[in-house]
Formats: C-alpha cells, structure tokens, sequence
C-alpha cells in the first residue's frame, strides 16, 4: 500500500494563478482531511470530508474548494493564489476519525 | 468553537531529562490523540485516549486524559535525540462532530546531547 500520496511535492504560484494540489489515498479510508502548517505553528483544517460526495468546512476554507467524487481521490483548489496561502499542505485519511494517516506534503510558495 | 491549546510550545532539554506536555480543551472531548511531526516531516500518529481518566504507556512515553475528559498530557522520561520533534494533541471539533478534527498548535521538543 501507498497510503496517502499527495503531488506536487513543491510548487511556486504567481499572485492569482490557480492550482489543484492532488491527493489520493489506498486504505479505502472514508475520512479525508486537508490541513494547511505555517512555519512554525500547528495545523489548521481547511476541508474534510466523510466519504464520497460529503464535504464541509473546516477552521480555514477560505480561498479553496474541494471535491470527492470518489473514496480515494480529495483534491484540492486554490483558485485565486494570494501570498497568504504560503503553507505546506497536509492531506490526511482515516477510517473513522481517528488515527490520521498523513501524506508527505506540499510546499507551496506564492509570490 | 472548539480550541485545543498547549503548552509549552517549546521546550528545550538535556538528553535523559525528562519532558511534558499538557493539553487543554474549551469543552469536553470525546477522545483525544497524539501526533509527532519529525523535523521537515508530517505527523505519526502516537496515540488515542478515550476514557475518563485513562493512561496508556508506549515505552518511554506515558499518555494521560483528564477526569473530566477536557485535558491531557504526554510524559517522556529519559528523553533521547531520537525524541526531537513537535508533539500535537486533536480533539474532535464542535462537540465530537464526524470528521472534524482540531490540533493544538504543538510542543516542539529539541534535545540536547
């Protein structure tokens, strides 16, 4: 098993490019989290969602969308980068809430 | 809405020290876990407590979740290098709601040799 892929691994936006940061999982996992890590601080929630077709908000979702139209895929969307959305960006799967299966991150970097 | 906080956020130690960190909650939860983020890494999942009062050990490392299921804390004793990192308790947000999960900002551990 893969677990929990998340591509870009790195990414520099321009100030209102638009981009989708991948995530997929292979534990057919019903729970899927998007967090986003600041230098130096915790984790905020952006977007989760409980299984395919279910999404809802986090702490955080301003500036983003998502999407479940399957199990194993979450995307992410940024549509119009600002530069503080600079963060590494966690997406994260779990079977029932609890114990989260992180992926690796994405850096990403808005200028 | 639900906040986790922790304390300290950092906290630097002499290998074979010991070290804590105490996590504390606005409302009551319905279990509580914890990660470690390795420097540069994502987080691992340690641990989860559900119950009043619980304490669970992993080796050197002692995990424990308040009566009243609002605090709680994990224990290194003897810390080691291998033990650098940034700690974080979750709680389930907005009353134990499905699929909402909240981190406390972490406690980042340096060790020295």
């Amino acid at each position: 098993n893969a677990g929990v892929t998340q591509t870009p691994k790195f990414r520099i936006l321009k100030i209102g490019q638009s981009m989708t940061l991948q995530c997929a999982q292979d534990m057919n996992h019903n729970y899927m989290y998007w967090y986003r890590q600041d230098p130096g601080m915790g984790l905020k929630l952006i977007y989760y969602s409980v299984g395919a077709g279910i999404t809802d908000k986090g702490e955080v979702p301003n500036g983003y969308n998502v999407s479940r139209s399957t199990t194993e895929d979450f995307p992410l969307r940024l549509e119009l980068a600002a530069p503080s959305q600079t963060s590494v960006y966690f997406c994260a799967s779990s079977y029932s809430n609890e114990k989260l299966f992180f992926g690796s991150g994405t850096q990403l970097s808005v200028l | 809405g639900q906040q986790v906080m922790q304390i300290p956020q950092y906290q630097h130690v002499q290998e074979g020290e010991d070290f804590t960190t105490y996590c504390n909650s606005s409302t009551t939860l319905s279990n509580i876990q914890w990660y470690k983020q390795r420097p540069g890494g994502h987080p691992v999942f340690l641990i989860q407590l559900v119950k009043s009062g619980e304490v669970k050990k992993q080796k050197r490392l002692t995990f424990q979740f308040g009566e009243a299921k609002k605090n709680s804390s994990l224990h290194i004793t003897a810390t080691q290098t291998t033990d650098v990192g940034t700690y974080f308790c979750a709680g389930p947000g907005y009353g134990g709601s499905q699929g909402n999960l909240i981190f406390g900002k972490g406690t980042k551990l340096s060790v020295k040799p």
